[in-house]
């Protein structure tokens, strides 16, 4: 079965600095989605950015890239200069087998911002 | 474009009372999802629409729960009774239906619901 793992339950950062968060997946699919999501303090879910798995390069949007590594079944999210308004919870997902329709979702990563 | 749009984002009741939750899906997009938040058991898929048809209600917890879309703009989440445990962050999203691996999800705010 489809499973999204995200080690990391926390991470801190420097303002400025740029910050790795990881996820792994384990699917059977030969095509498939990642997605991630961010989810501020105020509660919202709010899509970030997406990686199919036959696209050739990274998946990018402004600040926001994937480092996506197939045959590791890994898909990072990587932040570049880090601003406070990154502070919130990250998450990673992928569609169940099978279809294009229900997501499954890590665990997160919360994600602090200093100053 | 407006987004999701869910109405009340924070509703208190006391259990034994019904609630109903309500969602406006994105104009176009032809799937529309309910999910759960809660600390102990993340985000979690209860039921999902297309074409205003339910396709998948596996995942709604007992037959308290109730969801219904009569029209493409517009759907609810219904409970009742209401218990205590039914406390967490309810999610409608909406994707446009290519049948293909982008089909990205939209999620509205959420509804903030308490159960006391």
């Amino acid at each position: 079965a489809q499973k999204i793992t995200q080690t990391q339950p926390g991470m801190f950062v420097q303002e400025k600095e740029a910050v790795t968060l990881d996820c792994t997946y384990d699917t059977s699919d030969q095509s498939y989605g990642l997605f991630w999501y961010k989810q501020p303090s105020s509660g919202e879910m709010i899509f970030l950015i997406y990686q199919g798995s036959y696209d050739e390069q990274n998946a990018t949007e402004g600040r926001y890239s994937l480092n996506f590594q197939k045959a590791r079944k890994s898909a990072n999210l990587v932040i570049s200069a880090s601003q406070l308004g990154d502070s919130a919870m990250y998450f990673c997902a992928t569609f169940h087998s099978g279809g294009y329709n229900k997501l499954i979702f890590g665990a997160g990563t919360r994600l602090a911002v200093h100053p | 474009d407006a987004g999701v749009i869910q109405s009340p984002r924070h509703e208190v009741t006391e259990m034994g009372q019904e609630v109903t939750l309500r969602c406006k899906p994105i104009s176009g997009h032809d799937y529309l999802f309910w999910y759960r938040q809660t600390m102990m058991r993340g985000l979690e898929l209860l039921i999902y629409f297309n074409n205003n048809v339910p396709i998948d209600d596996s995942g709604m917890p007992e037959d308290r729960f109730s969801a219904k879309m009569p029209n493409a703009s517009f759907s609810t989440l219904k409970i009742q009774p209401s218990e205590p445990r039914d406390s967490a962050v309810y999610f409608c999203a909406s994707s446009p239906h290519r049948g293909r691996a982008t089909d990205t999800q939209y999620f509205g705010p959420g509804t903030r619901l308490t159960v006391l």
